[in-house]
């Protein structure tokens, strides 16, 4: 089976601009997180999505937003980048969204702001 | 806030020396412990998780961890480390509770260079 597909890969974008990455989860997962992993540092979680409804909210500001469709995968929108928004992305996907599963993570899109 | 601690950044070890890593979590309730690994330029991958039960929990590669609730620790242990452990390491705790719906929360990580 596929595991949790991200795109792109990689990705260079100015200040100012916005940008969409996306999220293909495992089959059968309905619920992705977020996360952005800045280096030498662990991940910070961004969103939870579950059902195509936002489940939970890291510590991001408004310009950061993402969306689940109807077949479970997912954008996460930043808007307005910032150099610091510099990271590797990463997305998670789970069976549910409140249960006691565990969370299996794609490959991450690597944002370089400059 | 809730946090994680992970007490060492950087280790360096030699193959068939023991590995002991700390993680320690910053919250009184039920939670959820995981141990991740990311091998170079792949991406994270769970190596055990604790839930319930039994607080010693085996994983892959040899790998367990021990749960003990009243250091709020879970560290991690492999008797005997090879040059393939190479790799950075990530104590995270999932917490729940309102307002916590099963977010992730993770250490800063450990780098462990094996030398062969």
């Amino acid at each position: 089976d596929a595991g949790v597909t991200q795109s792109p890969t990689h990705l260079i974008k100015t200040r100012g601009q916005h940008v969409t990455l996306r999220c293909s989860p495992i089959s059968g997962h309905k619920s992705v997180s977020w996360y952005q992993q800045v280096l030498g540092q662990g991940p910070q979680f961004i969103f939870q999505y579950y059902e195509k409804e936002e489940r939970g909210r890291g510590n991001f500001p408004d310009r950061f937003s993402a969306r689940q469709f109807p077949n479970y995968s997912s954008e996460l929108n930043v808007n307005a980048l910032l150099l610091g928004d510099s990271a590797l992305y990463l997305c998670a996907s789970s069976l549910t969204g409140t249960d006691s599963y565990e969370q299996y993570f794609g490959p991450g899109t690597r944002l370089t702001v400059t | 806030a809730q946090s994680v601690s992970q007490h060492n950044h950087h280790v360096i070890l030699s193959e068939a020396a023991s590995l002991e890593l700390g993680c320690n979590y910053s919250y009184g309730g039920t939670v959820n412990l995981f141990w991740y690994v990311q091998y170079p330029g792949q991406h994270l991958q769970l190596l055990l998780k604790y839930f319930s039960g039994d607080p010693l929990v085996k994983g892959i590669k040899g790998f367990e961890a021990e749960f003990i609730k009243s250091k709020f620790s879970f560290n991690l242990r492999k008797p005997s480390v090879q040059w393939s452990d190479t790799a950075e390491y990530f104590c995270a705790v999932k917490i729940w509770g309102s307002g916590n719906t099963g977010k992730l929360i993770f250490g800063q990580g450990t780098t462990l260079q094996v030398k062969p």
